[in-house]
């Protein structure tokens, strides 16, 4: 199976910041990646796919890059709606797998 | 606009079974692949099962393999996840979700739409 390893798993950060999150998969898996966000009680909501390809009405300060085994997620300029658990999901092969997830709480 | 709503959740002894269910609307569900996630409480997602649009291929966590099925009715717009032999650890909120195109392959497995969740209560 394809582990994925997210980090930070916690992160405190302030409005405006820039914030990266790392996935970090233990085999190759090309760009069949995606990002999801989710906030307490609610169902996870899409971000990215393809690892680099917005969903259609995510705002522009969400991006996400790499291929292979290393991928991010950067919002550029972090607002208050954004604090929440972020996950990667790979696609690569079957069982298809989740990381940990990162957790974006206010500083 | 796409809805599914799950249903089905409840509170059952380890060792039973249970029914989810989630009844989709808003698109043509018999076009996608469609799958089940879920969430312990207080901790990560995990993808549990997925099904082909007409049913013919499926795959499974291995955590639930062999007594999970996943199954769906094209006539009802409705999709199932038959749970026997439950255990503590299957005690999570379930969520179904669709994929993108009739099978799940590669970037075609992402999820843009999820239900709500039903949660499955795991205890004697």
């Amino acid at each position: 199976d394809i582990q994925l390893t997210q980090s930070p798993s916690f992160l405190s950060a302030s409005v405006g910041d820039r914030v990266t999150i790392t996935c970090r998969a233990s085999q190759g898996i090309s760009s069949y990646l995606a990002w999801y966000q989710q906030k307490p009680g609610k169902a996870p909501k899409l971000l990215i796919y393809a690892a680099s390809t917005l969903q259609s009405g995510v705002p522009s300060r969400f991006s996400g890059s790499g291929s292979g085994t290393e991928f991010t997620l950067t919002i550029s300029s972090l607002q208050p709606e954004d604090f929440a658990t972020y996950y990667c999901q790979q696609f690569n092969s079957y069982p298809l797998t989740f990381g940990g997830g990162t957790k974006v709480e206010i500083k | 606009q796409v809805q599914l709503v799950e249903s089905g959740g409840d509170v059952v002894q380890p060792g039973r079974s249970l029914r989810l269910s989630c009844a989709v609307s808003g698109f043509t569900f018999r076009n996608y692949a469609m799958h089940w996630v879920r969430q312990a409480p207080g901790k990560g997602l995990e993808w549990v099962a997925v099904i082909s649009y007409d049913g013919s291929h499926t795959f499974y966590a291995d955590s639930v393999k062999g007594r999970f099925t996943i199954s769906r009715d094209n006539s009802k717009n409705t999709l199932y996840l038959q749970m026997s032999s439950l255990r503590t650890e299957d005690m999570a909120v379930y969520y179904c979700a669709t994929s993108q195109g009739r099978y799940c392959s590669g970037n075609g497995c992402y999820s843009d739409n999820w239900g709500q969740g039903t949660l499955v209560t795991v205890s004697s």
